[in-house]
């Protein structure tokens, strides 16, 4: 069964240091998202992104904040100069189509922890 | 504001019991209703997706069902089973394509 892969599961990195987290979608997909989810909250809608832009954002999903397809696969969110409260597990999920009409599938997560 | 309200914060449910989840939302323009099942460090898993015509969608056993009108959704889940132990997580999509996320059941299964 196809699935939505992230890497790595699990990234430390030091305040102020830039991270980019990787994944790669369902191959039909044309919708990619990204979540976050703090230790104990709940998971929150960062960004979702078609045709190679932005479709929509979050307050939360300011210019620390990017998301870049590279390539026909990857899609990547790039945190600049990461802050101690952006550690959390980050989801990319992905859709044949968007709003909402089909299943969202979600990758298992990326953990980022900022010291 | 657009909120997702589910209760209870946590159930703990004999191995074979049945158990109704609920959510409350005030998500509008509403497009659509999912149900979703986390594990502990895992992504979400979908179980059901409703629309705004849809009252009752059935996935094994798993029930939900949806009243637009007042704002409601429930997850009925038939003959429970250890493996059904994770948090269960109401989403509501607005028609800008726009999610947003309860903070979850947590249900725990015992035998």
């Amino acid at each position: 069964e196809p699935e939505v892969t992230q890497t790595p599961s699990h990234q430390v990195t030091q305040m102020g240091q830039e991270v980019i987290l990787r994944c790669v979608p369902i191959s039909n997909h044309l919708y990619f998202y990204w979540y976050r989810q703090i230790l104990g909250q709940k998971v929150e809608f960062l960004v979702s992104f078609y045709n190679n832009e932005i479709s929509e954002k979050s307050e939360i999903f300011d210019d620390q904040f990017s998301v870049e397809r590279p390539d026909g696969s990857n899609f990547t969110l790039k945190i600049r100069s990461t802050k101690l409260e952006d550690s959390a597990m980050y989801f990319c999920a992905s859709s044949e189509e968007g709003q909402g009409r089909t299943e969202a599938f979600f990758g298992q997560g990326t953990r980022l922890t900022v010291v | 504001k657009n909120q997702v309200e589910q209760s209870p914060q946590s159930l703990i449910i004999l191995e074979g019991k049945n158990c109704t989840l609920q959510c409350n939302y005030t998500v509008s323009p509403f497009s659509n209703l999912r149900w979703y099942k986390q594990d502990t460090g895992r992504g979400p898993v979908s179980l059901t997706i409703m629309t705004f015509s849809e009252n009752t969608k059935s996935n094994g056993r798993y029930t939900a069902t949806l009243d637009a009108d007042t704002k409601q959704s429930s997850l009925h889940i038939t003959a429970s089973q250890l493996s059904d132990s994770a948090s269960y997580i109401c989403v509501v999509a607005n028609t800008g394509n726009q999610f947003y996320f309860g903070t979850g059941t947590s249900l725990t299964v015992i035998p």
